[in-house]
């Protein structure tokens, strides 16, 4: 158990819906991260939320939208979505960003996604 | 640009020892982690080395040598359970984590 869960654990969706992931830390930490993990490839960092406020976005495609109500929820809503976006995205979250420290990240099971 | 390089798979036997390197290239540094990530889970944290020498932690050690931007992974006495993926990442200036794609260790009995 990592403290750090992640619904739906796979989703299917064609290129007109729109859907969206879910991560919820249960770890009391202040920052969440959004991370795209393809096949042989370095993980991607998405999205950083330090206290609900975005901190980093890495030149996502606005199809990707996060939206962080709380420190402990994180959403990544997804529409209108390519095929080459299917992957595994992984929810994480660490103590803090930043802050003249680095910090050890919990990862959530990831949701696996295919675009058809 | 920046870079992490890691070997993509290697090899071991059970009861062996086996070392994983990492080079790295990066717009600063904050620290190296090591995360093990086994197939369809999600990484787990191994280890973080900041300063450079040896930390041990069991049958896993980690490795840092800043001025040559290198790091290794150590398992000894490995178990069949230690196949996964193992991610070398660097923490650079700006505190963000620069991941290598991961080495797959296959440990054969």
């Amino acid at each position: 158990e990592t403290g750090v869960t992640q619904t739906p654990r796979h989703l299917v969706m064609g290129m007109t819906n729109k859907k969206s992931l879910k991560c919820e830390q249960h770890l009391g930490h202040n920052a969440m991260y959004w991370y795209k993990q393809s096949a042989k490839k370095p993980l991607e960092l998405m999205f950083v939320y330090s206290l609900e406020e975005r901190v980093e976005n890495n030149s996502v495609p606005s199809r990707f939208s996060p939206e962080c109500p709380n420190s402990s929820h994180l959403f990544l809503h997804l529409h209108t979505l390519q095929p080459e976006d299917s992957a595994l995205y992984l929810c994480a979250s660490s103590q803090d960003w930043g802050s003249g420290s680095s910090y050890e990240q919990y990862f959530g099971p990831g949701t696996r996604l295919t675009v058809t | 640009g920046q870079n992490i390089d890691q070997p993509t798979e290697m090899t071991a036997t059970e009861g062996a020892i086996v070392q994983i390197n990492c080079t790295y290239q990066t717009s600063g540094f904050n620290g190296l982690f090591w995360y093990q990530q086994h197939a369809g889970e999600a990484p787990t944290f191994l280890s973080y080395n900041v300063l450079d020498g040896l930390e041990e932690k069991g049958r896993f050690s980690s490795f840092l040598s800043r001025s040559k931007g290198y790091s290794y992974l150590l398992l000894k006495e490995l178990q069949m359970k230690d196949s996964a993926s193992y991610l070398c990442a660097v923490s650079d200036s700006n505190y963000q984590l620069i991941w290598g794609a991961g080495t797959k260790l296959i440990i054969k009995p």
